[in-house]
């Protein structure tokens, strides 16, 4: 099946430090997205892509979709205590359905 | 709360007994997903609904799983003769499909099963 791989697996920075993240599939993928998840929690959507090569932001969170479809980035600036989670990238399919990577575990110094 | 709700939150059963799994979805969402996370993964897709309809099933449902919706509203899953390999947290999402390009997917907080 289809498979995502994203990196790094784990990050630990220095609070207000940038972290930046990345996604590579093997298939080509319409829509990426990105989602956080708090323990015990579900995942959380935090940027949405649509079309190649765009370029998102939500506040601090930047994300752009590659030009060929199958890679992502996502870039978190001035980072505080509370970015702190899992960071997944996830690409959709055919019926909206989500195919996650792994995830980038986010730990923050203050 | 008008968010996704599952119940229950944790169980703890052992191999060989059956599960009940329930998903509220946020209400007028005619959409429902299920997903699987297991430790150190992200989540994996099992089977998802348009209204009362099963549309899909991933070839991770074996035959011990089984999921309805019955009034296109709540859905249950169901997994018979849990194995230890059943252990995972079990995710369900609802959205409102329409004529956007992305109808987004609303998780609950999932239901963490432990089969000993």
């Amino acid at each position: 099946g289809q498979q995502l791989n994203q990196s790094p697996q784990s990050m630990f920075i220095q609070e207000g430090e940038d972290v930046s993240m990345n996604c590579t599939s093997s298939s080509i993928f319409n829509t990426w997205l990105w989602y956080k998840q708090d323990p015990g929690e579900g995942p959380v959507l935090l940027i949405a892509l649509y079309k190649a090569g765009e370029l998102t932001s939500n506040g601090r969170l930047t994300a752009q979709f590659g030009i060929t479809r199958k890679d992502s980035f996502l870039n978190i600036s001035a980072s505080i205590p509370s970015d702190v989670g899992i960071y997944f990238c996830a690409g959709m399919e055919y019926g909206n359905k989500l195919v996650f990577g792994a995830g980038t575990i986010l730990r923050v110094k203050s | 709360d008008t968010g996704v709700s599952q119940n229950p939150r944790h169980k703890i059963t052992k191999r060989g007994q059956n599960v009940t799994f329930r998903c509220d979805p946020i209400s007028e969402h005619n959409r429902l997903y299920w997903y699987r996370q297991t430790l150190g993964q992200g989540p994996e897709f099992l089977t998802y609904f348009q209204n009362e309809a099963q549309l899909e099933k991933s070839r991770l449902l074996s035959d011990r799983f089984s999921a309805e919706r019955p009034k296109g509203s709540f859905s249950t899953l169901e997994i018979q003769r849990t194995e230890q390999g059943d252990s995972a947290m079990y995710l369900c999402a609802s959205s409102l499909v329409g004529l956007a390009d992305y109808n987004e997917q609303f998780f609950g907080p999932g239901t963490r099963l432990t089969v000993l």
